[in-house]
Parts: C-alpha cells; sequence; structure tokens
C-alpha cells in the first residue's frame, strides 16, 4: 500500500490545518488510518484514526481540536486540526496502523509550518 | 516529554555490535508488542521490527529486537555506515487506544 499527503505548507495561526491522505495499492475499508506528526528535532506523537466502521479516536493530549475522517469513494482520509499555534509547526505523516499492533505503513511526510 | 524512554544517542564503530534500548509501563511494553523503526534524515520511518522480534520482509538479519519485562531492545550487529539513522520504538497504550513512541536514538556510526 502507499500513502501520500497533500495540502498546504504553511498555515496562519488561529486558522485551521487541512491534509488528505491519498490511498493505493489496498483499500481504506480495512485496517485503521491515521495522523502522526513530528515537530522539528522532535519525537513521533499519534494523533488519531479513523476506521471504515465509523469508529475515530483522538489522542486527548493535543491542545488543538482535531476531526480525522474519511471518504470511501476516492480512498482517502483527512485531518483537520483547528485554532492552530506555532507549536503546531511539524512533518505531518498518515499511516496505516493494524490495531493495537503496530503502524505499518507511512506516507512520505508534509512539513506544515504555522506562521503569520 | 515521550511516553517510552529511549537514549538520545549511541555510537560504534563499523563491524561493531549496538543495542538501543526502550522502557515504558507494565501497562503499555509489558502489556503489547514491540515496534521498531527506522528513519534518515527528511525521510518517513520506516518500520523494522513487529511484535518485539520479527523482521519486516527485506530487513537483514543483522538487526534483531527483544523484549523482557517493561524494556524492549534493538541490537545491531556487524555495523555499518549505512545504519546510521535515527531509530524509534513504538508500542500499543491500551489506555490512550494508539501507538505511543519513544523521543527516538540517533545511530552515529564512527
Amino acid at each position: 500500500v502507499q500513502l501520500q499527503e497533500s495540502g498546504p505548507g504553511l498555515v496562519k495561526p488561529s486558522e485551521t490545518l487541512s491534509l488528505t491522505c491519498s490511498v493505493s495499492g489496498g483499500s481504506i475499508r480495512t485496517y485503521y488510518w491515521s495522523w502522526i506528526r513530528q515537530p522539528p528535532g522532535k519525537g513521533l506523537e499519534w494523533m488519531g484514526y479513523v476506521h471504515y466502521s465509523g469508529k475515530s479516536r483522538n489522542n486527548p493530549s493535543l491542545k488543538s481540536p482535531v476531526t480525522i475522517s474519511m471518504d470511501t469513494s476516492k480512498n482517502q482520509f483527512s485531518l483537520k486540526l483547528r485554532s492552530v499555534t506555532a507549536a503546531d509547526t511539524a512533518v505531518y505523516y498518515c499511516a496505516r496502523i493494524d490495531y493495537g499492533d503496530s503502524v505499518d505503513s507511512w506516507g512520505q511526510g508534509t512539513l506544515v509550518t504555522v506562521s503569520s | 516529554q515521550s511516553v517510552l524512554t529511549q537514549p538520545p544517542s549511541v555510537s560504534g564503530t563499523p563491524g561493531q555490535n549496538v543495542t538501543i534500548s526502550c522502557s515504558g509501563s507494565t501497562f503499555i511494553i509489558g502489556s503489547n508488542y514491540v515496534s521498531w523503526f527506522q528513519q534518515f534524515p527528511g525521510t518517513a520511518p520506516k518500520l523494522l521490527i513487529y511484535r518485539n522480534n520479527q523482521r519486516l520482509s527485506g530487513v537483514p538479519d543483522r538487526f534483531s529486537g527483544s523484549k523482557s519485562g517493561t524494556s524492549a531492545s534493538l541490537a545491531i550487529s556487524g555495523l555499518r555506515s549505512e545504519d546510521e539513522a535515527e531509530y524509534h520504538c513504538a508500542a500499543w497504550d491500551d489506555s490512550l487506544s494508539g501507538p505511543v513512541f519513544g523521543g527516538g536514538t540517533k545511530l552515529a556510526v564512527l
């Protein structure tokens, strides 16, 4: 399976960060689909996941409100992070999760900078 | 502050063996599988080891994983210059219903 992120690389403070992940080589109707971010020079942080069944879960430690949704007709899933601040500047990865087990596939990542 | 604890850096010379540790709680590492990822600068992490000690197809057998209690280790034998990268551990957190990661360990091949 291949994953590819797309979306703006620059977002202004207090605005909404929106990214889309396009999945190819496999159906989005299986597995769990996730967003993981990595601030510059820091470790990885899981943000949340969505499943075809409608099940979703966000990391409660995130300060900004998160919505992860899926469009099965396009084999895509999306991230919206609202009211962003400079602390949300990071490389954002979309990823596939084998629930309860491991992250087994990653997109190439996209850098999003929050700045006016 | 990451949930899982890794040393910030380790180093070795070509041909040496190195080990990277990853520690966590009973309810995370103690209860679930550990995975290891390799990340080169400017690229996405790549899964190396899953379910504590299972190598992904194509990963050299110089890489091995193990787990005991609330700690896990990634061992690299016969170090090569191309192994210089950052390595991350991860495990499922049942209370979070999601994965948690270590802070990453930079491996330098001197």
